[in-house]
């Protein structure tokens, strides 16, 4: 069965430092998702592709996070310096389609972040 | 600001079935409706959808609302490997995720 996969699985940083993650979506899904989770907390989304083009980024710390898919297949979020507060686990999402409603996203296992 | 509304936790015995409430009162006519659960150190995967019909699949059933504002996730046999997080998505071609109902099942 197709799985997305992530990279690291864990990441330890220290704060000020540059970090980033990868995820590589289930063949054929145009679109991908980046989430960060908080203990405790619901998953937000933090942006959304549709190929290689970003559909929502307005939940986004642009002054420290960015995010790229340059062939619209896998794709890297990057934190730049990563502060305490970022420490989280980052989900990455794909779905076959941007249906007009909301399509089904398949899950990775995620890439857990602490920043001392 | 949330566009559904779930229990935060709920308790079954195992064997039992469970019913998980969502409320979705913005949810569109075209909007499906999706369930989603996270077991302890996983990311989410999938259990669930519907737009307006009752929905079964191996995982568990689906019943929606007839206004379509309110669905029930029924696990008709819970088991121990059932307890997770549960969340539903629904509204606005939103994907947003609430804190959802944990659910504790008891042997």
């Amino acid at each position: 069965e197709a799985e997305v996969a992530q990279s690291p699985r864990y990441k330890i940083t220290e704060k000020s430092q540059a970090v980033a993650f990868w995820c590589d979506p289930i063949s054929g899904h145009a679109t991908l998702y980046w989430y960060r989770q908080i203990l405790g907390q619901g998953p937000e989304l933090l942006v959304q592709f549709q190929d290689e083009s970003v559909v929502d980024d307005s939940q986004l710390p642009k002054d420290r996070f960015s995010a790229e898919r340059l062939k619209g297949v896998d794709s890297t979020l990057k934190i730049q310096p990563a502060e305490l507060g970022d420490s989280a686990m980052y989900l990455c999402a794909s779905s076959l389609v941007i249906t007009g409603s909301t399509d089904t996203q398949y899950f990775g296992p995620g890439t857990r972040l602490t920043v001392l | 600001d949330a566009k559904t509304t779930q229990p935060n936790s709920m308790e079954s015995n195992e064997e039992e079935p469970v019913h998980l409430p969502c409320n979705h009162s913005t949810i569109s006519g075209t909007d499906y409706i999706h369930w989603y659960r996270q077991l302890p150190s996983q990311g989410p995967e999938y259990v669930i959808h519907g737009l307006t019909s009752n929905v079964n699949n191996r995982m568990a059933s689906l019943a929606i609302a007839e206004d379509r504002k309110s669905s029930t996730l029924i696990l008709h046999r819970a088991t121990l490997r059932d307890a997770a997080v549960y969340y539903c998505i629904g509204g606005d071609n939103d994907m947003r995720f609430g804190a959802g109902t944990r659910l504790t099942v008891k042997p």
